[in-house]
């Protein structure tokens, strides 16, 4: 069963970092590209980001609202992606959702986690 | 980025009832569009992916279909179950987007 685990969220400081950690199981994680899509309270998915597997070089592509902020990394040896949240601003305040990618190069979502909310606030 | 609006915002609707939702994209997107499904508290679920192939272990009475820029997303028997905000996305351009979603409430 593949599962999708977000962990490392919860209450920040604006200006402040916070690091997310998406642990997976139930696939071979590294043939994968990974994604994060954020929602804020009441609002509706925002696209935040997603690493391509490393057999596309692990490269990655950020929203422009995270663009130079925040960075999405890889571990394939434990199967977990991470987002780095840097200079963080309380409009990034959402509930963050890990998701995975099926294709290498179509970057829709087939399985996502429970989410973990980050509140940016002083 | 392309845009992407969903019509309606909301709707309302019976147990029972066919429904249909729009969306329509800002530029054309080559029928790379998928649509999720959320219910309250919950992560989103995929539900259909290259505009009209049904994900596997979704139910058969969600359908969905369209080119170009407009795609539509039908229920063709509203469950109880299928209450919930429906979602498009755009995957044509790297930058994915989202629609604003539409909510299905219980007439």
């Amino acid at each position: 069963e593949v599962q999708l685990v977000e962990s490392g969220g919860g209450l920040v400081q604006p200006g402040r970092s916070l690091r997310l950690s998406c642990t997976t199981s139930g696939f071979t994680f590294g043939d994968y590209a990974m994604g994060w899509v954020r929602q804020a309270p009441g609002k509706g998915l925002e696209w935040v980001g997603f690493i391509r597997s490393n057999a596309y070089g692990g490269t990655t592509e950020y929203a422009a609202s995270v663009k130079g902020r925040f960075t999405i990394s890889r571990d394939d040896s434990k199967s977990i992606a991470y987002l780095q949240m840097n200079s963080l601003k309380t409009e990034d305040t959402a509930v963050y959702y890990c998701t995975r990618v099926p294709g290498s190069y179509l970057f829709y979502f087939d399985y996502w986690g429970q989410g973990t909310l980050v509140t940016v606030s002083s | 980025d392309i845009q992407m609006t969903q019509s309606p915002s909301s709707l309302s609707a019976s147990v029972g009832d066919r429904v249909t939702i729009t969306c329509r994209a800002s530029q054309g997107v080559s029928n790379s569009l998928a649509w999720y499904q959320q219910k309250p508290g919950k992560a989103p679920k995929l539900l259909l992916y290259a505009a009209s192939r049904l994900e596997s272990g979704v139910p058969s009475r969600f359908s969905g279909s369209g080119s170009g820029t407009d795609y539509t997303l039908t229920i063709s028997s509203l469950q109880p179950e299928d209450f919930a905000i429906y979602y498009c996305q755009q995957y044509y351009t790297t930058l994915t987007t989202f629609g604003q979603g539409t909510k299905v409430e219980i007439k």
